[in-house]
């Protein structure tokens, strides 16, 4: 049974480009949530998705969207990039109603 | 805002003792309050869960004690090991959420 998987593992942009960060849930799992975690910090919650819509937010400015897919895989995207996007991105998949959040092993994006 | 205080920064132990993380929450409405523990290169890893309404939890080595009038929270691992080297992060999650509110992580090492 596969865990979370995210893709890609690592990723180098630069300033004002955009980007896009894949996440497959946990099987069985049909709510995903994406968090941003800064060198030395703890995770920040970005959104959650369930049934195909952004459900919860935090505060993170409409730079970050995301989308989630009929399958309850997702994308997060972010555009304009700032060097201060530069952070490891987790993808959490649970199952709708029960509390455990499963993550995955993030994308290390990097912004030159 | 709602916040999560997580103490101490590091940790060092030797193999046979007793590591001790405290967490400290700013607002009375959470409901649900995990602890995760992350390895290098790795995404979070829920180790043991509490609800409010129960004072301390053990599973194995780890125990997890609750002050819900003092707003405080902890971990114990006891007869630490070398293979508990990680960082451990305390979260909670506010009340009618999904989302986790996590603290900024404390990182252990185990001294054989």
């Amino acid at each position: 049974d596969a865990g979370v998987t995210q893709s890609p593992t690592h990723l180098i942009k630069t300033r004002g480009q955009q980007v896009t960060l894949r996440c497959s849930p946990k099987s069985g799992h049909d709510t995903v949530s994406w968090y941003q975690q800064a060198l030395g910090q703890g995770p920040q919650f970005i959104f959650q998705y369930y049934e195909e819509e952004e459900r919860q937010r935090g505060n993170f400015p409409d730079r970050f969207s995301g989308h989630q897919f009929p399958n309850y895989s997702s994308e997060l995207n972010v555009n304009a990039l700032l060097l201060g996007d530069s952070a490891l991105y987790l993808c959490a998949s649970s199952l709708r109603g029960e509390d455990i959040q499963y993550f995955g092993a993030g994308t290390r994006l990097s912004v030159l | 805002q709602q916040q999560v205080k997580q103490s101490p920064q590091s940790l060092i132990v030797q193999k046979g003792g007793i590591s001790i993380i405290n967490c400290a929450y700013e607002n009375t409405a959470f409901d649900y309050f995990p602890w995760y523990q992350q390895f290098p290169g790795k995404g979070p890893a829920l180790l043991i869960a509490i609800r409010p309404d129960v004072s301390e939890k053990k599973e194995g080595r780890f125990t997890i004690s609750f002050n819900k009038s003092a707003k405080q929270f902890s971990l114990h691992i006891m007869d630490s090991q070398p293979g508990d080297s990680a960082t451990y992060f305390c979260a909670a999650r506010p009340l009618n959420t999904d989302k986790l509110i996590f603290g900024t992580g404390t990182r252990l090492q185990v001294f054989p």
